[in-house]
């Protein structure tokens, strides 16, 4: 079956703006999970979306938010970018969380 | 906030040769996962152990865990080039629908 997909893989951007990134999770997986992942911090948990619903926010300033569809895709928006949000990005699905992830390849966001 | 911490944070063997990292966590937890990432990209599931075993083999990976000093180790034993990689301990809080606590990882050197 088909793996956790996310889009773009490279994205690269400027101070202010804003850039949306794509995830489809596995079939099947209700819920989505984001992470951002950079050297000096580790992974740290955005969110969690569950059947379209936010169930679960990790501590990112307002400027991070999400969504997620009808059919278990997901988005997150980063709006008035920093040099702080490069990171990779990584998307995870899952039936339950707690039974482990599937993880797609990331985005490579990079602010300049 | 990281809940897990591995230790060592990184290390470099001899292919055959035994590797072991360590991870630590604070709070009680459901279970505890180990995942491995190659160099840029995403996360890959490796093994699962829940808080009442002691110990889980998967091939050439053995899992401990030890909740009463809340600690785990994976050991990859005749550890081959292919295992380069990052490996991450991340952990399930005792309370249910909350997403997995990822450590900051060790950084796995094989040499050939």
């Amino acid at each position: 079956k088909a793996g956790v997909t996310q889009t773009p893989r490279y994205l690269i951007k400027t101070r202010g703006q804003q850039v949306t990134l794509s995830c489809s999770p596995i079939s099947g997986h209700r819920s989505v999970s984001w992470y951002q992942q950079t050297p000096g911090q580790g992974l740290q948990f955005l969110f969690e979306y569950f059947s379209e619903t936010q169930r679960n926010k990790g501590n990112f300033p307002g400027r991070f938010s999400g969504r997620q569809f009808s059919n278990s895709r997901s988005e997150m928006n980063v709006s008035t970018l920093e040099l702080g949000d490069s990171a990779l990005y990584l998307c995870a699905s899952s039936f339950e969380p707690q039974r482990g992830y599937t993880f797609g390849s990331g985005t490579r966001l990079t602010v300049v | 906030s990281q809940q897990g911490e591995e230790d060592p944070q990184a290390l470099s063997i001899q292919e055959g040769e035994n590797a072991t990292m360590n991870c630590s966590y604070k709070t009680s937890i459901n279970n505890l996962q180990w995942y491995r990432q190659n160099s840029g990209r995403g996360l890959v599931h490796l093994i699962l152990i829940r808080s009442n075993e002691r110990e889980k083999h998967s091939g050439r990976l053995r899992v401990t865990l030890d909740t009463s000093k809340k600690s785990s180790s994976l050991l990859i034993t005749a550890s081959r080039a292919a295992d380069t990689a990052s490996y991450f301990c991340a952990t399930a809080p005792i309370s249910g629908n909350t997403p997995l606590v990822f450590g900051k990882g060790t950084r796995l050197s094989v040499i050939a």
